[in-house]
C-alpha cells in the first residue's frame, strides 16, 4: 500500500530556503503510470499546486512559484524533494507530497507537514 | 491552463436534506484508457489531507457512503450528497490533473 511521508524543518526564517523530502513506500517513483508532486495549503485557504514530475519526463512548476522552486528526485532512495527559496510569511502552509495516477487522474496524499516562515 | 470554478463558495444545508456542489472546468479531459471524464472530488476536514470521494466524474471510491454521488460530463460537473449527515461538514474540492477548484464549505 502506498505511503507518502513528508519530512523537513517546521520553522524557516524569512529569505531562507524551505526544504522538504517525501519518502515513498509501496511504489516506485520510476513507475511511468504515475506523476509525483507537491501541493500546499496556507492556513484557512485552498489547495495550491507547486510542481510535479514524471520520472521519465520533465518537471513542471506553478508559474507563480517557478522562479523559486526546484523539485529533485533520488530514485536510489525512492524519494523526492522540494526546495523553495527566498521564503516569506506568505509561504507558511501545510505542504503535501502526492502521487497522481494517469488512468484515473486522482491523487493520493501524504499526511502533510506545516511549515511556518517566521523570524 | 486549467481553471476549475466551484459554486457556491459556501453552503448551509439542514440535516437529512440534499446538498449540491458544482464544478465548472475550462477544458474537457478524457481518460485515454476508457474515454471517461477526468474530474475528481475530495472531502477535507480540519487537520486532515483531502479524502477521495469520486473519480472519473461519477465513480465512487472504496468505502465512500452511497449518499455521495457525482455526475456531469464535458466541462460541468456536480457532487450531490443525498441526505446530509453531521459528519459531512467539511470543505469539498474538485480536481483535474494538478489543478483544484477553490473549495466549497459545507455547513449544517
Amino acid at each position: 500500500q502506498l505511503q507518502l511521508q513528508e519530512s523537513g524543518p517546521r520553522l524557516v526564517r524569512p529569505s531562507e530556503t524551505l526544504s522538504l523530502t517525501c519518502r515513498v513506500s509501496g511504489d516506485s517513483i520510476s513507475d511511468s503510470d504515475f506523476s509525483w508532486g507537491w501541493i500546499r495549503q496556507p492556513p484557512g485557504k485552498g489547495l495550491e499546486w507547486i510542481g510535479s514530475f514524471y520520472y521519465s519526463g520533465s518537471t513542471q512548476y506553478s508559474p507563480s512559484l517557478k522562479s523559486r522552486v526546484t523539485i529533485s528526485v533520488d530514485t536510489s532512495q525512492n524519494h523526492f524533494s522540494l526546495n523553495l527559496s527566498s521564503v516569506t510569511a506568505a509561504d507558511t502552509a501545510v505542504y503535501y507530497c502526492a502521487r497522481r495516477f494517469d488512468n484515473t487522474d486522482y491523487i493520493v496524499w501524504g499526511q502533510g507537514t506545516l511549515v511556518t516562515v517566521s523570524s | 491552463d486549467i481553471v476549475l470554478t466551484q459554486s457556491p463558495d459556501s453552503l448551509a444545508v439542514s440535516l437529512g436534506e440534499r446538498a449540491t456542489i458544482n464544478c465548472k472546468s475550462s477544458q474537457t479531459f478524457l481518460s485515454d484508457s476508457n474515454n471517461k471524464n477526468f474530474l475528481t472530488w475530495y472531502q477535507q476536514k480540519p487537520g486532515q489531507p483531502p479524502k477521495l470521494l469520486i473519480y472519473w466524474a461519477s465513480a465512487r471510491a472504496s468505502g465512500v457512503p452511497y449518499r455521495f454521488s457525482g455526475s456531469g460530463s464535458g466541462t460541468d460537473f456536480t457532487l450531490t450528497i443525498s441526505s446530509l449527515q453531521a459528519e459531512d461538514v467539511a470543505i469539498y474540492y474538485c480536481q483535474q490533473y494538478w489543478t483544484f477548484g477553490q473549495g466549497t464549505k459545507l455547513e449544517i
